[in-house]
């Protein structure tokens, strides 16, 4: 669990602002998977990416969410314009296949004021 | 959408006690996981079963895989204060290999001293 990085831990962020979390995955991994978390709840999967390409997003937001995982360095999930119903933990999991055990992050945990 | 419904949502018992948790659906799966996550950090993988009728003990913890694979259930014996966390479950999701995973909303369990 260690080996997934992410970064920042915590941000606070005002309405209309832009947010960006960033997960580096363990080494090895080639496969990002996006989650998110309400209080007392368990996870709703956003997306799954691989490096540069977008496999499923079904579970993201139509509009101000976008996320990449580039060739070189760690996924980015982005939130533009954030409003307060944006504030959750997000939690990225890596792994190196499809459907196996994936290994999660400690999560950021944004909260928009 | 497969869904897992996990009960109870909160369990709160003294050390020593046994416990059981569920995670139901209609829908049969391939695999499920489980995992226990603390307050501010990311979801720890358990164990995952993947064969009907299965149980995998990890101490004192034993986790069965219904012969359907409808369904799952965690017993812990003799619980102890560092067993106290969320508890979830989670299966792979839509279409085959589809690389997500769907979490059930978790049991809250407190062991008391």
């Amino acid at each position: 669990n260690a080996g997934v990085m992410q970064n920042p831990r915590h941000l606070v962020r005002r309405r209309g602002q832009e947010a960006r979390l960033r997960c580096s995955p363990m080494k090895g991994h080639s496969h990002v998977y996006w989650y998110r978390q309400l209080p007392e709840e368990g996870l709703k999967f956003m997306v799954y990416l691989q490096k540069e390409n977008i496999i499923d997003e079904s579970g993201m937001p139509k509009e101000r969410f976008s996320a990449e995982f580039p060739k070189e360095g760690p996924s980015i999930l982005r939130i533009q314009q954030v409003v307060r119903g944006d504030s959750a933990a997000y939690f990225c999991a890596t792994g190196t296949a499809m459907n196996t055990e994936a290994f999660f992050g400690q999560g950021t945990r944004l909260t928009v004021v | 959408t497969q869904l897992l419904e996990q009960s109870p949502q909160f369990l709160s018992i003294q050390e020593g006690e046994n416990l059981t948790v569920y995670c139901n659906s209609s829908s049969v799966f391939s695999s499920l996981q489980w995992y226990r996550q603390e307050p501010g950090e990311g979801p720890v993988l358990l164990v995952t079963v993947v064969t009907g009728g299965e149980v995998k003990k990890l101490k004192r913890l034993t986790f069965q895989f219904g012969d359907a694979r409808k369904d799952s259930s965690l017993h812990i014996t003799a619980a102890q204060p560092g067993d106290t966390g969320l508890y979830l479950c989670a299966g792979p999701s839509g279409r085959p290999n589809a690389g997500k995973s769907t979490f059930g909303d978790g049991t809250t369990l407190t062991v008391k001293p």
